[in-house]
């Protein structure tokens, strides 16, 4: 049973244009969430995050909406750019669970096009 | 920076062999991880520690086995590799700090081949 899901394994998107990569949960003990990207034959980077008690988080181009009730989060790319292009992983987390293992989603490609 | 470095980036065994993978961090982080990735599976948490000799079972442990000895090392096993181990293996590291887990990092991961 998938915890955490990204339902697009790809998006494409005009550069400059904005990229929104969605991601929905079902464990409502998941309280910390967290973006990563990663290219080809690297580890995944690190790039933003989210507690539960927040709704929204924001860092340069990057915004992460989250909403609670819908068990849904989202990344926003403003504008996108060509180094953009790689797979998104949402990650989830259970702070008080005890656990520091993420529970990662199976990733969405994105795709930025000139 | 931290710096999370694995020990080769492309391995190839043969079925029933022992496989060590190492993974090294320079910045004292008291937590480490061991996931697997593969094409439309994402990635899959197989081990994590939290402290030295200290060590927890994540969510596909079996046909593994791991050893931290040193807070900077820690080792995934596969006692006897079979061909559905091939995959991309990433280590990764994080603070414990208070309030709970925070950004993992990773490494660059290694290719494994099982034939």
């Amino acid at each position: 049973d998938q915890q955490v899901k990204q339902n697009s394994p790809s998006l494409s998107v005009q550069e400059g244009r904005i990229s929104i990569l969605n991601c929905d949960y079902t464990n409502s003990m998941f309280d910390y969430f967290l973006w990563y990207k990663k290219y080809p034959a690297e580890g995944p980077t690190f790039l933003i995050s989210i507690s539960s008690i927040k709704d929204k988080n924001e860092d340069g181009r990057f915004t992460v909406f989250l909403n609670k009730s819908a068990k849904h989060l989202s990344l926003h790319i403003v504008p996108s750019q060509p180094g953009d292009s790689a797979v998104y992983f949402c990650a989830a987390s259970d702070r008080g669970g005890g656990a520091d293992g993420l529970t990662f989603g199976k990733g969405t490609h994105l795709i930025i096009q000139p | 920076d931290v710096k999370v470095t694995q020990s080769s980036r492309y391995l190839v065994k043969r079925t029933g062999e022992k496989v060590f993978l190492e993974c090294v961090q320079d910045m004292d982080h008291e937590n480490m991880f061991w996931y697997r990735q593969d094409p439309g599976l994402g990635l899959r948490l197989i081990y994590f520690s939290y402290d030295v000799k200290m060590k927890e079972k994540g969510d596909i442990p079996e046909g593994y086995s791991v050893s931290r000895e040193k807070k900077e090392r820690f080792s995934l096993i596969l006692e006897s590799a079979s061909t559905n181990q091939t995959s991309m293996y990433l280590c990764a590291s994080s603070p414990r700090l208070a309030g709970g887990p925070e950004e993992q990092f990773f490494g660059p991961g290694t290719r494994l081949t099982v034939l």
